[in-house]
């Protein structure tokens, strides 16, 4: 069955330092993945996708993702790391002849001052 | 930007109760999802739609029903609530384009429902 592991439940780093989230994900084919943030008390928000092609991709709010088939990864970095990016975050993968998404159960991102 | 819309931010019910939580997206989508998301386990599906007035079971849909009468609105209705039915309730909606499925998810704020 299809399933993603986030193997990181809480993760601190100091705020201007670099920051890097796994994902692996069980899937037999090409999967589309992505990443969601939520912030406290708020929905989630679409940080990247990758569905093909370049297997580095590019986000929003400075964020990046690379896609490594060997390892069946998909993680998320970021250079330098805000206070405002503490958030939960959450890795997703879709899959051929369907529209639903399954998630990991999450990362919480804290940022020390 | 599309919009998705969760009625209310915060409910309390009884046990017992039939709750009804409400949806609704501005941006014409066809599909619109249900999920329960929990400490540690991540967002779970409930049901989804993928048209007017059809639903598909999601992962969990016991002690749960769904309505979709009109497309921009989805709603998740607990038939006698429960207390480990205490959770935060999020909808999210996305296009539907056949034989496209790399379509990402939009999301509301929640609701977290509280069952007493």
């Amino acid at each position: 069955a299809q399933s993603v592991t986030q193997p990181d439940i809480h993760i601190t780093v100091s705020e201007g330092a670099s920051l890097e989230l796994r994902c692996n994900y069980s899937y037999g084919a090409t999967p589309y993945l992505f990443w969601y943030v939520q912030s406290p008390g708020q929905g989630l928000q679409l940080l990247l996708k990758y569905f093909s092609g370049d297997t580095l991709v590019q986000g929003i709010k400075g964020f990046e993702a690379e896609f490594k088939r060997s390892q069946s990864s998909f993680n998320l970095r970021k250079p330098s790391v805000h206070w405002s990016d503490a958030a939960e975050y959450f890795c997703a993968v879709g899959m051929d002849s369907s529209y639903k998404l399954i998630f990991g159960s999450g990362t919480r991102l804290l940022v020390r001052p | 930007d599309v919009k998705v819309t969760q009625s209310s931010r915060y409910l309390v019910k009884r046990t017992g109760e039939k709750v009804f939580l409400e949806c609704v997206q501005d941006m014409d989508h066809e599909n619109m999802f249900w999920y329960r998301q929990d400490p540690g386990l991540g967002l779970r599906l409930i049901y989804f739609s993928y048209d007017v007035k059809m639903k598909e079971k999601g992962d969990i849909p016991e002690g749960y029903s769904v309505s979709r009468e009109k497309k921009e609105r989805f709603s998740l209705i607990l038939e006698s609530a429960s207390t480990n039915q205490t959770s935060m309730y999020l909808c999210a909606s996305s296009k539907g384009i056949q034989g496209i499925w790399n379509q990402p998810q939009h999301f509301g704020d929640g609701t977290r429902l509280s069952i007493l």
